[in-house]
């Protein structure tokens, strides 16, 4: 029941911003949208998350649409280090709680 | 920073046998744990969740009998494996969260089961 839908891949150019685009059409009005990242065979890594508005932290931006059904994650200076899996997760209430369900990601591979 | 500590990072073991993974949380109190398996070039799939001191739910088409999870206290909770099949061979991970610490959910870097 994943909510969210990614391009497969992408490329960047060392140096160079990256803008990871994500579309998440059918979330609800209080489901936060989150982004982290995989590393080859390592934990997903925590990137940052929101609800309406944009939101900046040392890694990156996020920018949320007006109308929230799609969002956009900005590395502003994408290193080599940055390649990696990068996932748009919207959290889904559960009954005590809620949940991270995750979508397919997005394959960013930084180029020197 | 939170910190997830899950054990072992790999482990091999025989068809038929039982494994039990261990995932804490190393400086926060967990009221939430999430167990995750990854198939290769895959995504992570939610397997359950557990709230401690509770029964876990497990998600739909989860065999709640074949995978044990116990989540005894606010720090530790374990995922046992049982009766292992090599179709059981994936990559597992644990994450965890704390209500107290707003809306964070922080991972464990994952252990690798090859049944044999």
């Amino acid at each position: 029941d994943a909510k969210t839908t990614q391009p497969p891949s992408m490329d960047c150019a060392e140096g160079r911003a990256a803008n990871l685009p994500c579309n998440h059409s059918t979330i609800s009005g209080n489901e936060y949208v989150y982004w982290y990242r995989q590393i080859h065979s390592q934990g997903p890594q925590y990137i940052i998350h929101g609800l309406k508005n944009n939101e900046t932290n040392e890694m990156a931006s996020l920018i949320i649409t007006e109308d929230r059904k799609s969002s956009t994650l900005i590395l502003p200076h994408a290193t080599l280090r940055d390649t990696a899996v990068y996932y748009c997760i919207v959290r889904v209430p559960m009954e005590y709680g809620n949940k991270l369900v995750f979508g397919a990601g997005t394959i960013l591979r930084v180029k020197s | 920073g939170a910190v997830v500590s899950q054990h072992p990072s790999r482990v091999i073991c025989k068809s038929g046998t039982s494994v039990k993974i261990e995932c804490r949380s190393l400086d926060f109190q967990a009221t939430t744990m999430f167990w995750y398996r990854q198939f290769p070039k895959q995504s992570l799939m939610l397997m359950a969740t557990s709230n401690e001191g509770s029964k876990a739910t497990y998600e739909q088409g989860v065999e709640k009998d074949k995978f044990l999870i116990n989540h005894a206290s606010l720090t530790l909770s374990t995922l046992t494996v049982t009766s292992a099949h090599p179709e059981d061979s994936s990559f597992y991970i644990c994450s965890a969260h704390s209500g107290s610490r707003g809306y964070g959910y922080t991972f464990g870097s994952g252990t690798r089961l090859t049944v044999v």
